[in-house]
């Protein structure tokens, strides 16, 4: 099976950069994904990496490393609208199924 | 505007009673999901279909039950097995793309609130 870890809350302030950590162990996989979930709302697709290093997407970016069985996310110039939950999630092809870890909750402050 | 529906956004179930969760989507795609979210956790996946009139459990599909028989539904049933079903469930749906192994992102519902009376 497989199983992912993140820091359970982080907090910054406006304007600052922060990086949302996913440690994993897994026999085998595609990708590395990251879903943001503002409270009570639906998930919403932010990033992939298939391949090993950085992908950017605008203010967000996100990284992989195999050898280290390791990603994160990457937010810069931080938004009070960026309080939310962040999940990274492994895409594993058989089934074409995610399984996704317990979640971060990014807290922005003035 | 394409999306996935999912109905009703809050429901309450009795002892002893069977209650069914509708997501329909309108985005053509093969696959779809059911999840379970419990207060500060990630998304459990219970089943999922990618294709129609088939279906696999997922990591905790005990006391659930699916069905596919069109591409655009896929209703949960959470029965009377089921003896902790309070939770925020989520139905998803993806684009199997040029082939079954691809980028696509998942989309999801807004999902339905589901606790015992």
């Amino acid at each position: 099976g497989q199983s992912l870890e993140q820091p359970s809350e982080v907090t910054a302030v406006e304007g600052a950069i922060v990086q949302i950590n996913c440690t994993y162990q897994t026999s085998g996989f595609y990708g590395l994904s990251w879903y943001q979930q503002h409270d009570g709302g639906a998930p919403t697709f932010l990033s992939y990496n298939g391949l090993d290093g950085l992908e950017e997407t605008g203010r967000f970016s996100s990284f992989l490393s195999r050898s280290d069985s390791y990603g994160y996310l990457l937010l810069q110039e931080l938004q009070m609208k960026d309080s939310a939950s962040y999940f990274c999630a492994l895409f594993t092809g058989g089934g074409n199924k995610l399984t996704f870890g317990t979640g971060t909750q990014l807290k922005v402050e003035l | 505007d394409g999306g996935i529906t999912q109905s009703p956004k809050y429901l309450f179930r009795k002892e002893g009673q069977n209650v069914t969760l509708s997501c329909e989507q309108n985005l053509n795609h093969d696959a779809m999901y059911w999840y379970r979210q419990d207060p500060g956790q990630g998304l459990r996946l219970i089943y999922y279909s990618q294709i129609v009139n088939d279906f696999q459990k997922g990591d905790i599909a005990e006391g659930y039950s699916v069905s596919r028989e069109k591409k655009e539904s896929f209703p949960l049933t959470v029965t009377s097995a089921q003896k902790n079903p309070t939770a925020f469930y989520l139905c998803a749906s993806r684009d199997l793309g040029q082939g079954a192994i691809s980028n696509q992102p998942q989309h999801f519902g807004d999902g339905t609130r589901l606790s015992i009376l």
